[in-house]
């Protein structure tokens, strides 16, 4: 079957780090990718791997280990705009993407 | 680049009317376009994937005559909500990639559908 794991909520404090971790198990692997979703607005793109290893972009990175079925997104220097959904979600060999259920983060003062 | 529109951005229609909700690709030909529901803190739940000029392919559970899918063209693709009920209210999401396989899929703004 498919399942994409994530923590439901988060709570960190504006200027720290914080890690949301994904974990998956699906059928087929083209990638994962994550999304920023603000309430009430359509997902935004954030990042992609298909290999192993991290990505950086700016304020933001992401991990993956295909071989233990693991992501991280990794914000840094978190600003309260960062206040939003994470979606993990997974390219199947379809093109298909399975989403996780989504992260919910808070960022206090 | 890689803009996805999507309209009406809100639409309420009475219970028994059909709606029409247009995505379109507004700087890229989208060979394949993706259409999903999402709830209330709920996550996307892909409904159908639309090729150009083919029939769509629609998920298990979503019912091919009530969502009619068209993508008539590279940069469009429809999604009409037929007698439209209560429980259809929901946040539908397009999006559109430019091939298939690898490419990143981009999201339209989403239509947020009331049904009275």
């Amino acid at each position: 079957g498919q399942n994409i794991d994530q923590p439901t909520e988060m709570t960190a404090t504006e200027g720290a780090i914080v890690q949301i971790n994904c974990t998956y198990q699906t059928s087929g692997f083209n990638g994962l990718f994550w999304y920023q979703q603000h309430a009430g607005e359509a997902p935004t793109f954030l990042s992609y791997n298909v290999l192993d290893g991290l990505e950086e972009k700016g304020r933001f990175s992401s991990f993956l280990s295909r071989s233990k079925g693991y992501s991280y997104l990794l914000l840094k220097e978190l600003q309260m705009k960062d206040s939003a959904s994470y979606l993990c979600a997974v390219n199947s060999n379809t093109g298909k993407l399975i989403f996780g259920q989504g992260t919910t983060l808070q960022v206090k003062p | 680049g890689a803009v996805v529109s999507q309209h009406p951005s809100w639409v309420i229609c009475k219970s028994g009317t059909s709606v029409k909700i247009e995505c379109r690709s507004l700087d890229f030909q989208a060979t394949t376009m993706f259409w999903y529901r999402q709830f209330p803190k709920q996550s996307l739940m892909l409904m159908a994937t639309s090729n150009e000029g083919s029939k769509a392919t629609y998920e298990q559970g979503v019912e091919k005559d009530k969502f009619l899918i068209n993508h008539a063209s590279l940069t469009l693709s429809t999604l009409t909500v037929t007698s439209a009920h209560p429980e259809d209210s929901s946040f539908y999401i397009c999006s559109a990639m430019a091939g298939t396989g690898q490419e990143t899929q981009y999201f339209g703004p989403g239509t947020r559908l009331l049904v009275l």
